[in-house]
């Protein structure tokens, strides 16, 4: 069975600064790894994913993502955080060629502070 | 380009009445699926079509709960004799190849 663990609540950053909201996933074979962004009241927005090749994916607004398959973790990264990036964020996980079903997390309240 | 859209955005109704929410997925989108979510929760899986047809609907809590998608686009969830429990946000994605695109949701509240 596929998971995917989040396992903080809120991360707190102030503007400028990088910032890390971290996932870790449990799955038979090679994951397919998404990251989702929900602003308060909107459906979930992609942000990027990783299928195969490059460890280090880069996705829409600066951020970016590193596979890690040794430590079955996909932290999202972005180096300089932004007021307008405070928002929820989900990391999805799906087994390849199985059920198209991908298992999302509980979520990440990212505060970026002014 | 046309985004997933979802009506109602918000419905109000009471316990045991019958309710429908409706999705039109992006054009084209042969894979559709239905989530549910319930405050500070992820998307809770209900069901997933390939086509016009239920490829999965492991995720339907019980059998109140129903989708269709009769001509492979649009897609309607019904819920019977609805209970208090059921309120939470109703959300449709559709996909094309690996990513899904979700609409806005529709807030059900059951009172």
């Amino acid at each position: 069975a596929q998971s995917v663990a989040q396992p903080e609540d809120q991360v707190n950053v102030a503007e400028g600064n990088p910032l890390t909201v971290k996932c870790t996933y449990s799955v038979s074979g090679n994951p397919y790894l998404f990251w989702y962004v929900q602003y308060p009241n909107r459906g979930l927005q992609f942000l990027l994913k990783y299928i195969t090749g490059d460890n280090l994916v880069k996705g829409s607004y600066g951020f970016e993502a590193e596979f890690n398959k040794s430590q079955t973790s996909f932290h999202l990264k972005k180096p300089s955080a932004l007021v307008s990036d405070s928002a929820l964020y989900f990391c999805a996980v799906r087994e390849p060629g199985g059920s198209y079903i991908p298992t999302f997390g509980r979520g990440t309240s990212l505060i970026v502070h002014p | 380009g046309a985004g997933v859209s979802q009506t109602p955005s918000n419905k109000v109704t009471e316990k045991g009445k019958y309710v429908e929410l409706r999705c039109d997925p992006i054009s084209g989108h042969t894979a559709l699926y239905w989530y549910r979510q319930s405050l500070g929760q992820g998307p809770e899986f209900l069901i997933y079509f390939q086509g016009t047809g239920a490829a999965d609907d492991s995720g339907l809590p019980n059998d109140r709960f129903f989708a269709v998608r009769p001509e492979g686009s649009v897609s309607t969830l019904k819920i019977q004799r609805t209970e208090r429990g059921d309120s939470a946000v109703y959300l449709c994605a559709s996909s094309f190849e690996t990513e899904q695109f979700f609409g806005p949701g529709t807030r059900l509240t059951v009172l």
